[in-house]
């Protein structure tokens, strides 16, 4: 099983909505990661968490939480979210943080802030 | 501090002729280089990487790329296009302080014209 699997797909939410986001992954990796996309833009890194740890937090504000219940699932809690948070949301893992292999990435969760 | 330089934000080939995606990388340290392909509503996925060893390296899908540390460079090719080879393009640069400090280019369009 090589899949980084996230939900939900699609997620349309009002500014004084709460939401999460979930990741999950079963290839044993260690190191999970959240990435924002913009359309025609490169992923940039948010938060990454080493060994069920926050290990980064690229300053991002603080209406995004993330939260990692154990070394299988990444969950990244939305609140009172701004309208230029609409984007698409990508989770990736890899065996460690300090490997230089591959990061693994779900296929993201595309998220619209009315 | 490393960065990559993607030259061509949009290349177009006809489907059978050679595809050539160019990428410059910067870094202080020994460069650790990757190619990641993101087809349309998904995530990313490894094309290939340099880390040690052979310049020269092949990847999923007909793809190779080589690594010429006097033109700081590792561009992509493939001999001949396939229409599903459509897609964006990243190449993205490490080092042995690992993922945490990948950075990714701008990212390539590649259209293939029948």
């Amino acid at each position: 099983d090589t899949e980084v699997t996230q939900t939900p797909k699609h997620l349309v939410m009002g500014m004084t909505n709460k939401k999460s986001l979930k990741c999950e992954q079963h290839m044993g990796h260690r190191a999970m990661y959240w990435y924002k996309q913009k359309a025609k833009k490169p992923p940039e890194l948010m938060f990454v968490y080493s060994y069920e740890k926050l290990s980064i937090n690229e300053s991002v504000p603080s209406r995004f939480s993330p939260e990692c219940p154990n070394s299988s699932l990444l969950n990244l809690h939305l609140h009172a979210l701004q309208p230029e948070d609409s984007a698409l949301y990508l989770c990736a893992s890899s065996r460690t943080s300090d490997d230089t292999g591959e990061l693994f990435f779900g296929e993201g969760s595309r998220l619209t802030v009315l | 501090a490393q960065s990559v330089t993607q030259l061509g934000s949009h290349v177009s080939v006809s489907e059978g002729a050679l595809v050539l995606l160019r990428c410059n990388y910067s870094s202080s340290v020994p460069p650790y280089l990757f190619w990641y392909v993101q087809y349309p509503n998904q995530g990313l996925q490894l094309l290939l990487k340099y880390t040690t060893g052979a310049t020269l390296v092949k990847g999923i899908n007909g793809f190779e790329a080589e690594f010429k540390k006097s033109e700081t460079s590792f561009h992509l090719t493939k001999p001949s296009a396939h229409m599903s080879d459509a897609a964006e393009y990243f190449c993205a640069v490490s080092s042995l302080f690992g993922n945490e400090k990948l950075t990714f280019g701008t990212g390539t369009r590649l259209t293939i014209i029948p």
